[in-house]
């Protein structure tokens, strides 16, 4: 069945650093993926899209990168701040119905001053 | 860009009592909303499809007789816990699908229910 996995559950780095987040996915081809943000008590909110014909997309201090040779999604977020602590997820269309969308468990980052 | 609010943003209730959760996309129309549950330090987990002037589309394993949903308009969805329960609390997110290519959604601020 169509899975999307976010393997870090939490990840911690020191201000100024680069952030890098993973997501995974197996059992499917997804035309795009989606990176949300959540704050704690709050919902997600969109932050990129990228395609499976792009390889890389930026917005900001926002990277995206897509291999689907390694069906794995990068996203890094440089010069992090102590702002940036949020949980991240990774989404992707469901390949059941055109308009839902799966999520990632998500990995809650920590940026430490 | 696109906001959608939810009201109320907390809520207390007894058990067995009924409480509903509103959802409203404020700027735009969407004929599809979607409705999610999430427990502490999980995912969102998908509760169904709320579509304006039709029934709602359930996942497997929600009770539709539980949880009414209602899309009576083009900009607003609302949730019904019905006769809820203590294991019916939880953090309900609603997000409003766009008519874009990339079914970008905008998702509410979320509403915490604790059901004593």
């Amino acid at each position: 069945s169509q899975k999307i996995e976010q393997n870090s559950e939490a990840l911690n780095i020191q201000e100024g650093k680069t952030a890098t987040l993973t997501c995974n996915y197996t059992n499917y081809s997804p035309a795009y993926l989606q990176w949300y943000r959540q704050d704690p008590g709050r919902g997600p909110v969109f932050l990129l899209l990228i395609r499976e014909n792009e390889k890389e997309k930026r917005k900001e201090r926002l990277k995206v990168t897509f291999d689907t040779t390694l069906k794995q999604s990068l996203f890094h977020i440089t010069a992090s701040q102590p702002a940036d602590s949020a949980t991240y997820l990774c989404a992707s269309k469901s390949y059941s119905s055109a308009s839902k969308i799966i999520f990632g468990s998500g990995t809650r980052l920590s940026i430490r001053p | 860009g696109a906001v959608v609010s939810q009201h109320p943003s907390r809520v207390i209730c007894k058990s067995g009592t009924s409480v509903k959760i509103e959802c409203r996309s404020l700027d735009f129309q969407a004929t599809t909303m979607f409705w999610y549950r999430q427990f502490p330090k999980q995912s969102l987990m998908l509760m169904a499809t709320s579509n304006e002037g039709s029934k709602a589309t359930y996942e497997q394993g929600v009770e539709k007789d539980k949880f009414l949903i209602n899309h009576a308009s083009l900009t607003l969805s609302t949730l019904t816990v019905t006769s809820a329960h203590p294991e019916d609390s939880s953090f309900y997110i609603c997000s409003a699908l766009t008519s874009g290519e990339f079914n970008e959604q905008f998702f509410g601020p979320g509403t915490r229910l604790t059901v004593l």
